[in-house]
């Protein structure tokens, strides 16, 4: 199975700081990543699909990168509403695995 | 609009059975591939199973051989049929679709499935 390591497990920062997030696969993934946002309560929203391809709707201030084993998610500009848990998902082979999760808050 | 609205879950004690189902409109289930991904209480994401347009099936290990995942075209509808129960399968339960390659693109609100004596 391919695991998936996101850090950190949790961020604080300022409205308007630029926030990162880091997900490592166990083993190349190529592109097939996807970044979802999970607000309590809520079902997940996806926000990125194929490491680096924006979904509709979603704000341009989030941003996707990497290929192989590393990845980012990207918040230019963190604004209020983005208070969540972020995780990624690799879907290049089964089982389909999921990052354990980065707690975004708003200091 | 694609809609995805979950039912089924419940408390069921270990060792039963529960059949969840995925009510879908604005799209065709058949033609898509369909998840299930489930959530214990406090904790992150866990992907349960997929069926593509063709048929094909997969699950994870840990409900392969206890969860079964099927669609009925006439009602548009998906299903997770789940036998032999344990506690550590109690979750919010989402269907999802996807809309571009396998990622989840539309989910469902969750099905609450408490597995407890």
């Amino acid at each position: 199975d391919i695991q998936m390591t996101q850090s950190p497990s949790t961020l604080s920062a300022s409205v308007g700081d630029r926030v990162t997030i880091t997900c490592r696969a166990s083993q190349s993934i190529s592109s097939w990543l996807a970044w979802y946002q999970q607000k309590p309560g809520k079902a997940p929203n996806l926000l990125i699909y194929k490491a680096s391809s924006l979904e509709s709707g979603v704000p341009s201030r989030f941003s996707g990168s990497g290929s192989g084993t590393e990845f980012t998610l990207t918040i230019s500009s963190l604004q209020p509403d983005d208070s969540a848990t972020y995780y990624c998902q690799q879907y290049n082979s089964y089982p389909r695995t999921f990052g354990q999760g980065t707690k975004v808050e708003i200091k | 609009e694609v809609q995805l609205v979950e039912s089924g879950g419940g408390l069921v004690q270990p060792g039963g059975s529960l059949r969840l189902s995925c009510a879908a409109s604005g799209f065709t289930v058949s033609t898509n591939y369909m998840s299930w991904v489930r959530q214990a209480p406090g904790k992150g994401l866990e992907w349960v199973s997929v069926i593509y347009s063709g048929g094909s099936t997969y699950y994870a290990d840990s409900v392969k051989g206890r969860f079964t995942i099927s669609r009925d075209n006439s009602k548009n509808t998906l299903y997770l049929q789940m036998n032999s129960l344990r506690v550590e399968d109690t979750a919010v339960y989402y269907c999802a679709r996807a809309r571009y390659y396998y990622e989840s693109s539309y989910w469902g609100q969750g099905t609450l499935v408490t597995v407890s004596s």
